[in-house]
């Protein structure tokens, strides 16, 4: 599986447009680019994920660029329950089942008053 | 609330112990997954069930072990516990074994401290 890169934390004000960004420059073709949530040591939660086109859905949209090789996570208008870590994550398809998966560390976001 | 339900909440034993974590997973999801997330730590995958078979096995130790169980449930047995077991562990799950990474469930999670 692709690795991820992603700045260990971020802070955004609230009610602004949070952008989280992940490197992933080893993507391969039939990868997918899934994000989960984590708040406060609760389990984690899908937000979106996608192949190459933008998605969106009513938690967020997901943007990837034309290469595959970076993607940004937007949450358009932050809340302060959006504060936790959020994991991007690569993911290839076709694999026999196998569903071995890396969260990494993620992005810290602290969403400010 | 995502469906997965885990017990126990919270679980405190000692060392050289062990232990027993049960996930129940949402109706109808085949496939569970079990991870470990120390202090400050990612979240690491353990070992992945689907429909009573082992799937996939991450970073899991020799002492621990598990299972799936006919009617989908799963328990994690952790033995000869050591302090730097101490961990949340997470169960998930999802509703089918495909081919490509689905979106996982996750419970809430059992918070393990060893002493």
């Amino acid at each position: 599986d692709a690795k991820t890169t992603q700045p260990t934390s971020m802070d955004c004000a609230e009610g602004r447009a949070a952008n989280l960004p992940c490197n992933h420059s080893t993507i391969s073709g039939n990868e997918y680019v899934y994000w989960y949530r984590q708040i406060h040591s609760q389990g984690p939660q899908y937000i979106i994920h996608g192949l190459k086109n933008n998605e969106t859905n009513e938690m967020a949209s997901l943007i990837i660029t034309e290469d595959r090789k970076s993607s940004t996570l937007i949450l358009p208008h932050a809340t302060l329950r959006d504060t936790a870590v959020y994991y991007c994550i690569v993911r290839v398809a076709g694999t026999g089942g196998y569903q071995k998966v890396t969260f990494g560390t993620g992005t810290k976001l602290q969403v400010i008053p | 609330d995502s469906g997965v339900t885990q017990t126990p909440k919270h679980l405190i034993t000692a060392t050289g112990q062990r232990v027993t974590l049960r996930c129940s997973p949402r109706s109808g999801d085949l496939s569970v997954y079990w991870y470990q997330q120390s202090l400050d730590q990612g979240l690491q995958f353990l070992i992945q069930y689907y429909n009573g078979e082992e799937r996939a096995k991450g970073n899991i130790l020799e002492r621990f072990s598990a299972q799936q169980f006919p009617d989908l449930h799963s328990e994690l047995n952790l033995s000869s516990l050591e302090l730097g077991d101490s961990a949340l562990y997470f169960c998930a799950s999802s509703p089918r074994d495909s081919h490509s990474y689905n979106e996982q469930f996750f419970g809430p999670g059992t918070r393990l401290t060893v002493l």
